[in-house]
């Protein structure tokens, strides 16, 4: 099975200021790499996602992501958080060929004004 | 209706009742799942449908059922649950293209048990 670990299970920032948070997973084979976003009392949205390709993905709201294939990481970052930017981001990975997504214990941010 | 829809949103049940939790997706899918989600703790795989067919058990106890009667819905059958066993129920589909087509997921059905 796949594993998902995120760093901080809580980040706390000022509103304008950059974030990224940190995601690594445990795989011997290609995966595809995801963020998902949830805010109180909703099911989780698709931020991003990476298959192939480059390895700078960018997805809304300002979100981007890099896949470091070597470092096994998927750090998310945004340059400039908003007050509505507070919610929990989790990370997720998947597999070729397999209909089976794997999901990190999840980040919560909390922007500050 | 579009996307994925999960009723009821929330249940309060004691342990010797019998519920469902329903799911219905309108996005053509061929893949439907149900997630648990407790707090601190990463989202647990359940149960994976594909094209109907059950294709994932997670090591879920019995008392947890689940049915797929066509590749729209998706139901969670309960019965004689424990206390632990309240969380949040999340269900997701997908297009079923392997791992490449992302989930898609309802609100949420809030459960409670007494």
């Amino acid at each position: 099975a796949q594993s998902v670990t995120q760093l901080d299970s809580q980040v706390p920032v000022f509103e304008e200021a950059p974030v990224e948070l940190r995601c690594n997973y445990s795989s011997s084979v290609s995966v595809y790499l995801f963020w998902y976003v949830q805010y109180p009392n909703q099911g989780l949205q698709l931020l991003l996602k990476y298959l192939s390709g480059s390895t700078l993905v960018k997805g809304i709201n300002g979100f981007e992501a890099e896949f470091n294939k070597s470092q096994t990481s998927f750090h998310l970052r945004k340059p400039s958080v908003h007050i509505s930017d507070t919610a929990e981001y989790f990370c997720a990975v998947s597999r070729n060929n397999f209909n089976k997504f794997y999901f990190g214990s999840g980040t919560k941010l909390n922007v500050k004004p | 209706e579009t996307g994925v829809t999960q009723t009821p949103r929330h249940l309060v049940m004691g342990m010797t009742n019998k519920k469902s939790l329903k799911c219905e997706q309108h996005l053509g899918h061929n893949a439907m799942y149900w997630y648990k989600q407790s707090a601190k703790k990463p989202l647990e795989l359940m149960f994976v449908y594909s094209l109907e067919e059950r294709v994932e058990n997670n090591s879920v106890p019995s008392r947890f059922s689940p049915e797929c009667p066509n590749s729209s819905h998706l139901f969670l059958h309960l019965h004689t649950l424990q206390p632990e066993d309240s969380a949040l129920y999340l269900c997701a589909s997908s297009p079923g293209q392997g791992g490449a087509g992302e989930l898609f997921f309802g609100e949420g059905s809030r459960l409670t048990v007494l």
